[in-house]
């Protein structure tokens, strides 16, 4: 167990729904990271909180929203879905926006739109 | 963009024999190199990282090795072992810019009893 909480691990709904990815980072961690991972492709950075504020945004679409709330927990929002958006969804923290540690990661959520 | 890429797809080694995986990044401000490991149903776990102010960083078995004029990075498991059989992902940033971590598609390593 990593300390990092991803629910739910699967997820399957169809094209045009909206879903809900949830993270709990690892305790004491107040930065949080959403990563996608499609298939064969590497882990693409989609957006970084720190302590409840946007921090940075990467390759992350109009229809996907993310925000942390005052507990340090993540929600990503993914909505008006898409087959190209079947993908494992990983959230990682850390305890302060620096490298040394690196980054620890939840388990992911496989999402599959069908 | 790929500006981290790891151009082997697998790499299948013996029990007790050299593991070498490997890297190349095309970004010239990188200046921090990490390496994660990844089981199947696991998140990726950080296993070993290097500053580009260093040409080697070693941790036991695992060895990562940077050479900046090449843009090239590498890791080294030696003696490899059963349970390092994994998927090995590459990854590099700015260092004061870790938000902007990139990762490399990763490296399946199988290594056999």
């Amino acid at each position: 167990d990593s300390g990092v909480t991803q629910t739910p691990k699967h997820l399957i709904t169809a094209t045009g729904q909206r879903v809900t990815l949830r993270c709990s980072p690892r305790s004491g961690d107040l930065s949080v990271y959403w990563y996608q991972q499609s298939l064969d492709q590497g882990l693409q950075f989609l957006i970084q909180y720190y302590n409840g504020e946007e921090r940075a945004k990467g390759n992350i679409l109009e229809r996907f929203s993310a925000q942390q709330f005052p507990d340090l927990h993540s929600e990503l929002n993914l909505s008006s879905l898409e087959l190209g958006d079947s993908a494992l969804y990983f959230c990682a923290s850390s305890a302060r926006p620096e490298l040394s540690d690196g980054y620890t990661f939840g388990s992911g959520t496989r999402l599959t739109v069908v | 963009d790929q500006q981290v890429k790891q151009n082997s797809p697998s790499l299948s080694v013996q029990e007790g024999r050299i593991s070498i995986l490997n890297c190349d990044y095309t970004n010239s401000m990188f200046d921090y190199f990490l390496w994660y490991k990844k089981y199947p149903a696991e998140g990726p776990t950080f296993l070993i990282s290097i500053s580009s102010i260093k040409d080697k960083n070693e941790d036991g078995r695992f060895t990562v090795f940077l050479n900046k004029s090449a843009k090239h990075l590498s890791l080294h498991i030696v003696p490899s072992q059963p349970g390092d059989s994994a998927v090995y992902f590459c990854a590099a940033a700015v260092f004061y810019n870790n938000n902007d971590m990139r990762f490399g598609a990763g490296t399946r390593l199988t290594v056999k009893p």
